[in-house]
């Protein structure tokens, strides 16, 4: 199974408040992780991703944070959301199909967050 | 310009048409995929493309390396195939990372 969990489903917060969500995996270890967020008529853009334990690479700059404590656990974070932080999140993750340059891709169900 | 490029934007057909959708980029690529998502926000990887041509029941999957394009179809179209269609490179340069760019997506409704 490279089944994704990911919670909560949906999201309310006020501006400045503090932000955290969750994304698990099973199946393989040591998976390659993503946050992406799809703002309102925008494509996915890709926030971090996440090699290994501990190692997080940021693609734009922002107000988000990314931690990954665990080998199958990928946290988003904010200390103070902003309303521009609305938006659509997804975790994702890549994992070897087998042969040369061979891999899967799986997406969590999203969380629809709404800073207001 | 964008890296991506998806058309046509929206799509309405009516149930049993044949439907393409388009996805053209400009950057070298390693791979595209082709993802579907439905009303709730939920992604389902459809097709992972590097060369050719691929087929999974109704659907079917084509990319032309050489002219950076490749196009999903949807055969005998039904309304549960209304969704957003997403287009996705991983490119040359990703090294094992596996990092994906996304097009903006194509809204299907295939009315009954």
């Amino acid at each position: 199974s490279q089944t994704i969990h990911q919670w909560p489903a949906t999201l309310v917060q006020p501006v400045g408040s503090p932000l955290s969500l969750e994304c698990t995996v099973e199946g393989t270890s040591n998976p390659n992780l993503y946050w992406y967020r799809q703002a309102a008529g925008r494509g996915l853009q890709l926030l971090f991703y996440s090699v290994g334990i501990g190692q997080i690479s940021s693609e734009v700059p922002q107000n988000l944070s990314a931690s990954r404590p665990q080998d199958r656990q990928f946290i988003l974070s904010s200390k103070k959301l902003l309303l521009s932080d609305s938006g659509f999140y997804l975790c994702a993750r890549a994992f070897g199909t087998g042969g040369f340059g061979g891999y899967g891709y799986t997406f969590g169900s999203g969380t629809r967050l709404t800073v207001v | 310009k964008n890296e991506v490029e998806q058309s046509p934007q929206n799509l309405t057909a009516q149930e049993g048409e044949f439907i393409t959708i388009n996805c053209s980029y400009s950057v070298g690529i390693s791979a595209l995929h082709w993802l579907q998502q439905h009303p709730g926000g939920g992604i389902v990887s459809l097709f992972m493309l590097s060369s050719g041509k691929k087929k999974h029941g109704r659907l079917i999957a084509t990319i032309n390396i050489q002219e950076k394009h490749s196009s999903l179809h949807i055969t005998a179209s039904h309304p549960r195939d209304s969704a957003v269609y997403i287009c996705a490179l991983r490119r040359n340069s990703g090294g094992s990372n596996y990092k994906l760019t996304f097009g903006k997506g194509t809204l299907l409704t295939v009315n009954p």
